[in-house]
């Protein structure tokens, strides 16, 4: 099954960017996709895009659409979801997910990584 | 973008109960749509995919129903540990919207 680690809490400045990391292991990682979803401090979930490793590919979320970089890189199964411009209101826990898909199932999350606060404030 | 609500917001009952949640999206969304549980701390845990199918491992107490807007999850006898929130997640198109969740607590 796959395993997802993600990189550490952070505490960046408003204005700033963060760069999250999310190292898979077990499976393939090219053969499922990647997706961030994050969640503010008593929210609910928020889709923000996912990426596809083995077409390199990324959507968005219209709502992030210029702010987020999502990328792979498959020589160490990781992927990496950069938001820029920071705002207090991003201030949530990020989490990366394996995107799994088939035929009549359409996407679903089935594994998630521990997630990652990312705090913003002056 | 296709809207997911759930109902109701919370939930109180005992084990042993059994419960249903309920999701509607906006439009249709066919059998694509996802359920998930999220206990407190935690990252969420993928219960049901494609309206009816239940993730591997998943107690068969779950079970899950519904096409096209209006979809159901349903736990037939409660245990200690299903005390958490539950979301639905359509996977139609992009974006992929989450509901607001059911938080299910213990009366």
């Amino acid at each position: 099954q796959v395993q997802l680690v993600q990189s550490g809490a952070e505490v960046k400045k408003p204005g700033s960017s963060v760069k999250v990391s999310c190292k898979a292991s077990g499976g393939t990682f090219s053969s499922y996709g990647i997706s961030w979803v994050r969640q503010a401090p008593g929210q609910g979930l928020e889709w923000m895009g996912g990426i596809t490793p083995i077409l390199g590919t990324a959507n968005y979320a219209q709502k992030f659409q210029g702010r987020v970089t999502i990328t792979a890189d498959e020589s160490t199964s990781t992927a990496y979801m950069e938001l820029s411009r920071l705002r207090s209101e991003d201030t949530a826990v990020y989490y990366c997910a394996s995107c799994k898909s088939g035929y009549g199932y359409g996407y679903y999350f089935d594994y998630w990584g521990q997630g990652t606060l990312v705090t913003v404030s002056s | 973008d296709i809207q997911m609500t759930q109902s109701p917001s919370s939930l109180s009952a005992s084990v042993g109960d059994r419960v249903t949640f309920t999701c509607r999206a906006s439009q249709s969304i066919s059998s694509y749509l996802n359920w998930y549980q999220q206990k407190p701390g935690e990252a969420p845990k993928l219960l049901i995919y494609a309206a009816f199918n239940l993730q591997s491992g998943v107690p068969s107490r779950f079970s899950g129903s519904g096409f096209g807007t209006d979809f159901t999850l349903t736990i037939s006898s409660l245990q200690p540990e299903d005390f958490a929130t539950y979301y639905c997640q359509q996977s139609y198109s992009t974006p992929r919207t989450f509901g607001q969740g059911t938080k299910l607590e213990i009366k």
